[in-house]
């Protein structure tokens, strides 16, 4: 069955870039999405087809996808962006496979 | 705006189903395209996507929990369901109801999430 693979943890400085991968057999060939979940909520959807942003998730949340990793970027990382995150790869035969998480710290 | 509620018994004793039950406002479960689905989180740990329901009524389950899984839809309710059977102690975990689609698997609803717990 597929995999994907994330960092557990990554820590950032207000203001400056967080970068969160998420590594899987050509995953580039599938397509990415990003949650962010904060304690005790449930996900919210913050990139998905690999670079789209939902209506009303910030601009400084960004992706990408390509050969075997996918990249979910923060620019000017806030504090209120502390939370874990999950990446998602599917395709038309990979409905729902989740990494384990990134727990991203702002400090 | 669609809203979903998760519903169910908190405590389950071992070897029991789970049963649980998703309503669903501001849209309905007929509404085509829409991947109708269950995902779970045990405590502290990650998301696991158990499966779902295509509005058309096809079901697609976890492998890893294929065997004990049932999803299936009520129109007129607007609800959907999930039955888990022979549970254990490792099924204890915070049980969400999401809606995937149009646009693939990627999931934009979520409900609150409910916790279950096995015990006896």
């Amino acid at each position: 069955s597929y995999e994907v693979t994330q960092p557990p943890s990554v820590s950032v400085s207000p203001g400056q870039t967080a970068s969160i991968t998420c590594s899987g057999h050509k995953l580039g060939d599938k397509y990415a999405c990003w949650y962010q979940q904060k304690p005790g909520q449930s996900p919210v959807l913050v990139i998905y087809q690999d670079t789209k942003r939902p209506s009303g998730i910030p601009e400084r949340f960004s992706g990408s996808n390509s050969g075997n990793t996918a990249t979910l970027t923060i620019s000017g990382t806030q504090a209120m962006d502390e939370a874990d995150y999950y990446c998602q790869a599917w395709d038309s035969s990979t409905a729902g496979v989740f990494g384990g998480g990134t727990k991203l710290t702002v400090l | 705006q669609v809203q979903l509620q998760e519903s169910g018994p908190g405590l389950v004793k071992p070897s029991q189903t789970l049963s649980l039950t998703c309503t669903v406002s501001g849209g309905s479960v007929s509404s085509g395209g829409y991947y109708w689905s269950w995902i779970r989180q045990h405590p502290g740990k990650g998301l696991e996507w158990i499966g779902y329901i295509y509005y058309s009524g096809s079901t697609y389950y976890n492998p890893s929990l294929k065997s004990r899984i049932t999803i299936s839809v009520d129109t007129s309710k607007n609800q959907f369901s999930l039955n888990l059977s022979s549970v254990t102690a490792a099924d204890t975990a915070v049980y969400y109801c999401a809606r995937g689609g149009p646009t693939g698997y990627d999931y934009h609803y979520w409900g609150q999430g409910t916790l279950v717990t096995v015990s006896s």
